[in-house]
């Protein structure tokens, strides 16, 4: 079952934080987090693991709940480049390999 | 180093066609994927290879085949195209290695059907 992300859509000026939430109904073995900028290919961003976490890609982390079946994708201190839909992937199985994306939030960081 | 790569871009089918979308990477990546991303969605899998010389089902399989001929290239096989199947393609490889796991897409085949 998909992941649901929320908001769908935020808007923020340079500079500010941002928090993307991902939940899902089924208990979690890894979350996946990616970036897509329009018309352009998803950029895997980073992957946080049952028990532990790997590190982050530039200014942005993550958390993972296991016992919520949660993460969050926190962005600090928002530049221009961060503009894009960012999309969380949730695998159930520990394969790496059957992982369910959420239909994205769609973030737009404006002067 | 290209990464992944995919032909072709775009592509324009009837109804009914037959195509096949090739997909290949040279990151030495033991697993390969194919994707489809409809308007406004997320990623749905389509099929995927664990390692070379085994394919297995994903969400959405059905009026797909898939080959994967070696370690670097995995193709995918639209039979007999129907307009459901207008959607970007997206082929990706990753790999864990040394407790790292990284994640690469090609630049997505546009495929529409009339």
């Amino acid at each position: 079952q998909q992941p649901v992300q929320s908001p769908q859509a935020v808007i923020l000026r340079e500079g500010e934080d941002a928090v993307i939430n991902c939940s899902s109904s089924k208990a979690l073995y890894s979350v996946h987090w990616y970036r897509q900028k329009h018309g352009e290919a998803p950029v895997f961003l980073m992957i946080l693991l049952k028990g532990g976490e790997q590190k982050g890609h530039e200014k942005i982390s993550a958390s993972f709940n296991e016992k919520k079946q949660q993460s969050s994708l926190y962005l600090t201190a928002s530049q221009l480049s961060y503009s894009g839909t960012y999309f969380c992937g949730t695998d159930s199985s520990g394969g790496y390999q059957k992982v369910t994306f959420g239909t994205g939030t769609k973030l737009q960081v404006i002067p | 180093n290209a990464g992944v790569t995919q032909t072709p871009k775009f592509q324009v089918l009837k109804t009914g066609q037959s195509m096949t979308l090739q997909c290949a990477q040279d990151m030495n990546h033991n697993s390969m994927y194919w994707y489809r991303q409809d308007p406004g969605m997320g990623l749905r899998l389509i099929y995927y290879s664990a390692s070379e010389g085994t394919t297995d089902k994903g969400e959405v399989p059905n009026g797909y085949n898939v080959s994967r001929l070696n370690k670097r290239e995995f193709s995918l096989r639209l039979e007999s195209a129907a307009p459901s199947q207008t959607s970007v393609y997206f082929c990706a490889s990753n790999s864990l290695a040394s407790g790292l796991f990284e994640q690469f897409f090609g630049p997505g085949t546009r495929l529409t059907v009339l």
